[in-house]
C-alpha cells in the first residue's frame, strides 16, 4: 500500500473549516484514500473514503486531486468535539486482496480551539 | 455507519492470568476481523487478521501462542491474552470489515484497556 505524509499537528478555530492535507504521491490506480479519526482513548472512527472523485457525507468532504497524488479532508464547521488524531490511509479495496488491511501512520493531531 | 462492539471496555488482571476480549459486529456480517494494539502516545499496530472459520494470520513479532484469536462466527471474534504480563498492558482494538459495492470499509470497536498488575 502507498505511503502517506501528513502534518503532525494543526489548529483550527471553532466554527471554521478544518482542511487536513495528505500526500500520497506513490498511490496506484486501484488504491483508495481512507480517512479515520481517533479521539483520545477511543477506537478509530471511519470518516470517508474515495477513489478518484470528490466525496461528501454528513461528516466531511474528501477532495482528491486530479493526479490523485494528494487529498484534503474538509470538516466544514469544526467543533471542539472534532479534536482528534486524523489518519489518512491509502490501500487497495479489500476484495482485491484478501489479506489486505489498514495500517496506520502517525496521523495529524487536529486541535479545535474555542 | 456499521457498529462494532468490544467487551470488556477495560480489565485489570494479575500477572500470569489469561484475559479474553470479545469483538462483535452488530449490524453486519464480517468475514474478516482485525486486532490492533496501541501503546500510549503511539499509533495503532496491527497484531493479526482473522478470517471466519480459519486460522488467524499474525503480524511479524506477534506471538500466536500468547495472543489466541478465534473467529468462530461471522459476527464474533475473540482475542485471548494468555499468561498476561505487565508489558502486555495496552489498549486493544478490534476491527471488522464490511463488504461494500465499492471500497470495503473497516469499522473499529471502542477498544479494551488492559492493565496487568
Amino acid at each position: 500500500d502507498a505511503k502517506t505524509t501528513q502534518p503532525p499537528s494543526m489548529d483550527c478555530a471553532e466554527g471554521r473549516a478544518a482542511n487536513l492535507p495528505c500526500n500520497h504521491s506513490t498511490i496506484s490506480g486501484n488504491e483508495y484514500v481512507y480517512w479515520y479519526r481517533q479521539i483520545h482513548s477511543q477506537g478509530p472512527q471511519y470518516i470517508i473514503h474515495g477513489l478518484k472523485n470528490n466525496e461528501t457525507n454528513e461528516m466531511a468532504s474528501l477532495i482528491i486531486t486530479e493526479d490523485r497524488k494528494s487529498s484534503t479532508l474538509i470538516l466544514p464547521h469544526a467543533t471542539l468535539r472534532d479534536t482528534a488524531v486524523y489518519y489518512c490511509i491509502v490501500r487497495v479495496a479489500f476484495r482485491e486482496t484478501s489479506g489486505s488491511r489498514l495500517t496506520f501512520g502517525e496521523g495529524t493531531q487536529l486541535t479545535v480551539n474555542p | 455507519g456499521a457498529v462494532v462492539s468490544q467487551h470488556p471496555s477495560w480489565v485489570i488482571c494479575k500477572s500470569g492470568t489469561s484475559v479474553k476480549i470479545e469483538c462483535r459486529s452488530l449490524d453486519f456480517q464480517a468475514t474478516t476481523m482485525f486486532w490492533y494494539r496501541q501503546f500510549p502516545k503511539q499509533s495503532l499496530m496491527l497484531m493479526a487478521t482473522s478470517n471466519e472459520g480459519s486460522k488467524a494470520t499474525y503480524e511479524q513479532g506477534v506471538e500466536k501462542d500468547k495472543f489466541l484469536i478465534n473467529h468462530a462466527s461471522l459476527t464474533l471474534s475473540t482475542l485471548t491474552v494468555t499468561s498476561a504480563h505487565p508489558e502486555d498492558s495496552s489498549f486493544y482494538i478490534c476491527s471488522a470489515r464490511e463488504q461494500r459495492e465499492l471500497g470495503d470499509t473497516q469499522y473499529f470497536g471502542p477498544g479494551t484497556r488492559l492493565t496487568v498488575l
